[in-house]
């Protein structure tokens, strides 16, 4: 089955840039999320892309992916403590509903 | 907004109880998810419904069974509740290839 991989921690310190990274196994995957928890809460949608972009950016959040790699990446710049929380890769397969998520990164913002 | 509810943010229950988890989504979503969120795993489906009465298994339904008899709810079943699913247990809904939205969590411990 598809599969989705995440490193499970990151620390960096306030203001500095925060790179998370994704790998996935689907070729077929028609869009790839990113989602954050904060601590106690659900899952909030943060970005997504499609799969024939290579990049987008919203504000503080860049996402890159590299089809051929199957690799994804969320940066975000000037991180800030409220950043702190544990961010989720998704992909969506191509003919389903399912969502498959990785393991999750633990972000952790020092001040 | 899109909103999707979960009845309760904490249980505790004991080994062998039938336990119901309810979620409500009210966004007229055909897709409805139950995963379980275990430290280190990441989100696991356990089961999801892509319309009325209609369900499939994810990658985790042993020990569990889902109800959708409306649209708007999808209840997941622990028919004999054992301390191995005691766990974080996250509602999703979503259209046809969108994004999913999640429900709070629902923190269920098993004594």
């Amino acid at each position: 089955g598809e599969d989705v991989e995440q490193s499970l921690f990151l620390s960096v310190r306030e203001g500095d840039s925060s790179v998370i990274n994704c790998t996935y196994t689907d070729s077929s995957s028609t869009y790839l999320y990113w989602y954050k928890q904060e601590p106690g809460a659900g899952l909030q949608l943060l970005t997504y892309i499609f799969s024939n972009m290579d990049m987008k950016q919203d504000q503080r959040l860049t996402v890159l992916l590299n089809k051929k790699d199957k690799h994804l990446s969320l940066r975000i710049a000037d991180t800030q403590t409220g950043d702190s929380a544990i961010y989720f890769c998704a992909d969506r397969e191509e003919y389903g509903n399912k969502l498959v998520f990785g393991a999750g990164t633990i972000l952790r913002v020092k001040s | 907004d899109v909103k999707v509810t979960q009845s309760s943010r904490y249980l505790v229950k004991r080994t062998g109880e039938k336990v119901f988890l309810e979620c409500v989504q009210d966004m007229d979503h055909e897709n409805m998810f139950w995963y379980r969120q275990d430290p280190g795993l990441g989100l696991r489906l356990i089961y999801f419904s892509y319309d009325v009465k209609m369900k499939e298994k994810g990658d985790i339904p042993e020990g569990y069974s889902v109800s959708r008899e409306k649209k708007e709810r999808f209840s997941l079943i622990l028919e004999s509740a054992s301390t191995n699913q005691t766990s974080m247990y996250l509602c999703a809904s979503s259209f046809e290839n969108t994004e999913a939205f999640f429900g709070q969590g629902t923190r269920l411990t098993v004594v």
